[in-house]
């Protein structure tokens, strides 16, 4: 059973901190990681997307990847309210398979 | 620009009345996957279309069927609905390349979502 786990927060960090989001996957082979903000009643948008040990940065945004610990995060900084939202983590499987699993997502709270 | 269209946005229906929701997309996927979502949960695949080729989830109730008449149009079925099908229900696409057994899909794209109650 494919896994990616994520804790399901609320995380509240104040406005201009560093909010930290983490996910854990079981599929050692998996080779692409995605994180997807979700506003609630909305649907999916992705932010982030990383292939290769190490870190990528967008803007605010760095998704930071370590496969030997199988472990992906998302780290935004300078946090503003307006990042308050459902983080999803989502990876594909391995050995051809093109579908992600989901974790259930974690809550940010950013407070003024 | 819209790339994936979901109508209707918001579908009320009764018991047991069967509903379609329709998405489609201007980005020529070969991909299209229904997501069932419910509060605080994860969205769920009931299904996915690989072009043409219909791939059911083992646990999607015979409920829900879904058709794809060409690549741009996928529509969902839910026959008869129960209180327990009320959710978001998510289309999304991607463009997914390679050999059978390196298939690597690309991001994928959400449409905005119809929110199903059922009274």
């Amino acid at each position: 059973q494919k896994e990616v786990e994520q804790n399901s927060g609320p995380l509240s960090v104040p406005e201009g901190a560093i909010a930290s989001l983490n996910c854990t996957y079981s599929d050692r082979g998996s080779q692409s990681f995605f994180w997807y903000r979700q506003y609630s009643g909305k649907s999916p948008e992705l932010i982030m997307f990383i292939y290769s040990n190490g870190d990528k940065e967008d803007g605010r945004f760095t998704a930071q990847l370590n496969k030997a610990s199988q472990y992906v995060s998302l780290l935004i900084r300078d946090s503003q309210p307006s990042d308050s939202a459902t983080y999803l983590c989502a990876v594909p499987s391995a050995g051809g398979s093109y579908i992600p699993t989901f974790g259930r997502g974690t809550s940010l709270i950013v407070h003024p | 620009d819209a790339m994936v269209i979901q109508n209707p946005r918001y579908q009320v229906t009764q018991f047991g009345k069967p509903v379609t929701l329709s998405c489609s997309q201007t980005l020529n996927h070969n991909v299209m996957y229904w997501y069932q979502q419910k509060s605080s949960q994860a969205p769920k695949l009931l299904f996915h279309y690989y072009d043409k080729d219909f791939n059911n989830e083992a646990d999607t109730p015979d409920n829900f069927q879904s058709r794809r008449p060409n690549t741009s149009f996928c529509f969902l079925d839910i026959r008869s609905p129960g209180l327990g099908d009320a959710a978001m229900y998510l289309c999304a696409t991607s463009r997914v390349a390679g050999l059978a057994a390196t298939k690597v899909a690309d991001t994928q794209y959400f449409g905005p979502g119809t929110r199903l109650t059922v009274l």
